[in-house]
C-alpha cells in the first residue's frame, strides 16, 4: 500500500534555508503535495508537483522530486518565524481520490 | 468567503457513547473528505463524497463509523459506541471537484474528540 515518511522535527535559525524531506513508496504516484498546518488551523496547500517534473519553484519555496528514489523535498529560502508550522508531504495516485499524507514535520524557526 | 467549518470544535465523551461530528463545506464544493489525525500519526483518510454519494468508504476504521451527506452540502460523521482509540482530531476538507492540483482541498479547523 501507499506510505509516506518524513522526519518529525526540524529547527533552523531565522534567515537560513529550511529543507524538509519526504519519501514515498507508491511508484505510481501522480501528484505530490506539500501542506502547511499552523497551530489551531486547518491544513493549507502550499504547493504541488506533477510526477513528471523534477523541480518547481514558487517564490521562497522550491520543490525537488527524485522519482527514481521516490524522494521529495521542500526548501524554504530565508526562513521566517511565520514559517513555523507543521509541514505535511502527501501523494496521490491519478486514478484514485485518496490522498496519502505523511506524519508531518514540525518546523521551528529560532529568531 | 467562508471557509470549511466544523462543529463542535472540541468534544469530550464517555466511552460507549455515540458522537456526531458536523462539516459545512465551502458553498459550491461538490467533493467532501473526512480525515483523522491521531497523536503522532499522519492524516488518515476515512471517506470521501462526490455530491451525496460516497464511492470510497475503504478508510472507515470499523463498522462503528458512518458518514452521510445530504443536499450535496453538510456532512456528518457518526461514531457509535466510542472507544478510547477513537480520540483524535477529525478533519474535513472540501474541493470544487475530484482532487486534482487545480481542485485544491480546503481544510476545516477540525473537531478534537476525546473519549474518556
Amino acid at each position: 500500500g501507499e506510505d509516506v515518511e518524513q522526519s518529525l522535527f526540524l529547527s533552523v535559525r531565522e534567515g537560513d534555508s529550511s529543507v524538509i524531506n519526504c519519501t514515498y513508496t507508491d511508484s505510481s504516484s501522480t501528484y505530490l503535495y506539500w501542506y502547511k498546518q499552523e497551530p489551531g488551523a486547518g491544513l493549507q496547500l502550499l504547493t504541488y508537483i506533477f510526477s513528471n517534473m523534477d523541480m518547481k519553484q514558487d517564490q521562497r519555496l522550491t520543490v525537488l522530486l527524485n522519482k527514481k528514489d521516490k524522494h521529495l523535498s521542500l526548501r524554504i529560502a530565508d526562513t521566517q518565524t511565520g514559517d513555523s508550522a507543521i509541514y505535511f508531504c502527501a501523494e496521490k495516485h491519478g486514478g484514485y481520490q485518496k490522498v496519502t499524507f505523511g506524519i508531518g514535520t514540525k518546523l521551528q524557526v529560532i529568531p | 468567503g467562508a471557509g470549511v467549518s466544523q462543529s463542535p470544535s472540541n468534544k469530550v465523551t464517555e466511552k460507549g457513547k455515540d458522537v456526531e461530528l458536523r462539516c459545512d463545506p465551502i458553498s459550491g464544493h461538490t467533493a467532501l473528505y473526512w480525515y483523522r489525525q491521531s497523536l503522532g500519526q499522519g492524516l488518515e483518510f476515512l471517506i470521501y463524497f462526490q455530491g451525496n454519494s460516497a464511492p470510497d468508504k475503504s478508510g472507515l476504521p470499523s463498522d462503528r463509523f458512518s458518514a452521510e451527506r445530504t443536499g450535496g452540502s453538510v456532512s456528518t460523521l457518526t461514531i457509535q459506541r466510542t472507544q478510547q482509540e477513537d480520540s483524535a482530531v477529525y478533519l474535513c476538507a472540501s474541493s470544487l471537484g475530484l482532487v486534482t492540483p487545480s481542485y485544491e482541498q480546503y481544510f476545516g479547523p477540525g473537531t478534537r474528540l476525546t473519549v474518556t
